[in-house]
């Protein structure tokens, strides 16, 4: 497609329920990032893939947050035991090659709320 | 600390009032400081990259400048069309992330 695409839009979850979130970055972008923008606040990094790399995981809040890439196309977010503060916007985002200053382009999100 | 604050918070303005949004930064080895614009309920939108101190890049009514400290995202006669909210963001050293200010809300009043 011409952009990021997201899935789902939004999601409603019970507390405690496991969640995923899918991602598809732009063709050819080999980088892909995960974002996280609770009500009102700014951008939270949450993990970034490049290629092949081992992915960097440094902004994974708690372990209860995984995620995944697969085929280096398509990536999965996955919550496992959702918690209120959970609620948020997730947003995925993509860049060509990762390489410093390349333009990183964002999906609209996948609006997530946890009851 | 890498930080990145911007100011104001909010700001309101009567059609074609021009004013600046401010974005200043405290991080080491800046590789690029990225202009998005974001309107509610959507993902941010990409508006410009700056990469040194004295660049300076325009897009219709925006226009956005570097220094060593801080970066200016200048409005002129600005129109309703034009609020939302503006947020800065910084790529630094061998980071790939951004790391993102709180950014600016801007209600353009017609």
């Amino acid at each position: 497609g011409a952009g990021v695409s997201q899935s789902p839009s939004n999601k409603v979850t019970e507390k405690g329920k496991d969640v995923e979130l899918r991602c598809d970055p732009i063709s050819g972008h080999t980088a892909l990032y995960w974002y996280r923008q609770r009500l009102g606040q700014g951008l939270e990094f949450l993990i970034y893939f490049q290629g092949n790399s081992a992915p960097d995981k440094s902004g994974l809040p708690s372990d209860r947050f995984s995620a995944e890439r697969t085929g280096g196309s398509v990536s999965t977010l996955t919550i496992q035991r959702t918690q209120q503060e959970d609620s948020a916007v997730y947003l995925c985002a993509s860049s060509f090659r990762g390489l410093a200053g390349n333009t990183i382009y964002f999906g609209e999100g996948s609006w997530l709320t946890v009851v | 600390e890498d930080q990145v604050t911007q100011s104001p918070e909010a700001l309101r303005l009567q059609e074609g009032e021009s004013s600046s949004l401010n974005c200043s930064y405290t991080v080491s080895g800046l590789r690029g400081l990225f202009w998005y614009r974001q309107d509610p309920g959507k993902g941010p939108e990409f508006l410009f990259t700056l990469y040194s101190a004295g660049e300076e890049k325009e897009k219709e009514r925006l226009k956005a400048t570097l220094t060593k400290k801080e970066s200016f995202l200048h409005i002129t006669a600005p129109k309703p069309e034009d609020s939302a909210t503006y947020l800065c963001a910084v790529q630094m050293g061998s980071a790939r992330q951004l790391t993102f200010g709180s950014g600016t809300q801007l209600t353009v009043l017609p």
